[in-house]
């Protein structure tokens, strides 16, 4: 038990599918996180979450939205993808000025074909 | 333009022997440096960190030194045991950070040989 969880481990979803991504955080942080991880690339930050806001979009392409409905949970969906969005997605949660590591979950294995 | 930069892909080393896994930074914003350990399906998880004020933190058989003025710090493993065999990714964040996320390393795939 991480403290953070991830659904579903694996995910194979055509490039016309629709489906999302979930995480939920039993740590009672304040700010969560979407991380993109590609083979022989650094851990991409994606999205940013704090205090339910979204404060931050790296210039993700709108194919990927984000929602946030309460501090404890993240979604991610994903909406006609394509091959090379193929990646581990992480989902990380820490506590908004604290200085204290962020917690990953486990990640979703995506592979879009 | 990477921030954080761990050159070093991969790592072998002898059991028993010292692994070193270092990191290089150009932000000279950053002031808090953290080392992440990942297994094979798995997320990454916290292993130690340093702050800015102190050139040296140890936990166990771990280590971590900050040369500041090289932009430059270090994870030096003793012992190194097989179950050390991960990915370590470096981390970095910026003085005054709130909610600004941590910037990582590509990582280095550190295998501890029996």
């Amino acid at each position: 038990e991480t403290g953070v969880t991830q659904t579903p481990r694996h995910l194979v979803m055509g490039m016309t599918n629709k489906k999302s991504l979930k995480c939920e955080q039993h740590l009672g942080h304040n700010a969560m996180y979407w991380y993109k991880q590609s083979a022989k690339k650094p851990l991409e930050l994606m999205f940013v979450y704090s205090l339910e806001e979204r404060v931050e979009n790296n210039s993700v392409p709108s194919r990927f939205s984000p929602e946030c409905p309460n501090s404890s949970h993240l979604f991610l969906h994903l909406h006609t993808l394509q091959p090379e969005d193929s990646a581990l997605y992480l989902c990380a949660s820490s506590q908004v000025r604290n200085r204290a590591e962020a917690f990953f979950g486990q990640g979703t294995r995506l592979t879009v074909v | 333009d990477q921030q954080v930069k761990q050159n070093s892909p991969s790592l072998s080393v002898q059991e028993g022997r010292i692994s070193i896994l270092n990191c290089d930074y150009t932000n000279s914003m950053f002031d808090y440096f953290l080392w992440y350990k990942k297994y094979p399906a798995e997320g990454p998880t916290f292993l130690i960190s340093i702050s800015s004020i102190k050139d040296k933190n140890e936990d166990g058989r771990f280590t971590v030194f900050l040369n500041k003025s090289a932009k430059h710090l270090s994870l030096h493993i003793v012992p190194s045991q097989p179950g050390d065999s991960a990915v370590y990714f470096c981390a970095a964040s910026p003085v005054n950070s709130g909610n600004t996320p941590l910037v990582f390393g590509k990582g280095t795939r550190l295998s501890v040989i029996a």
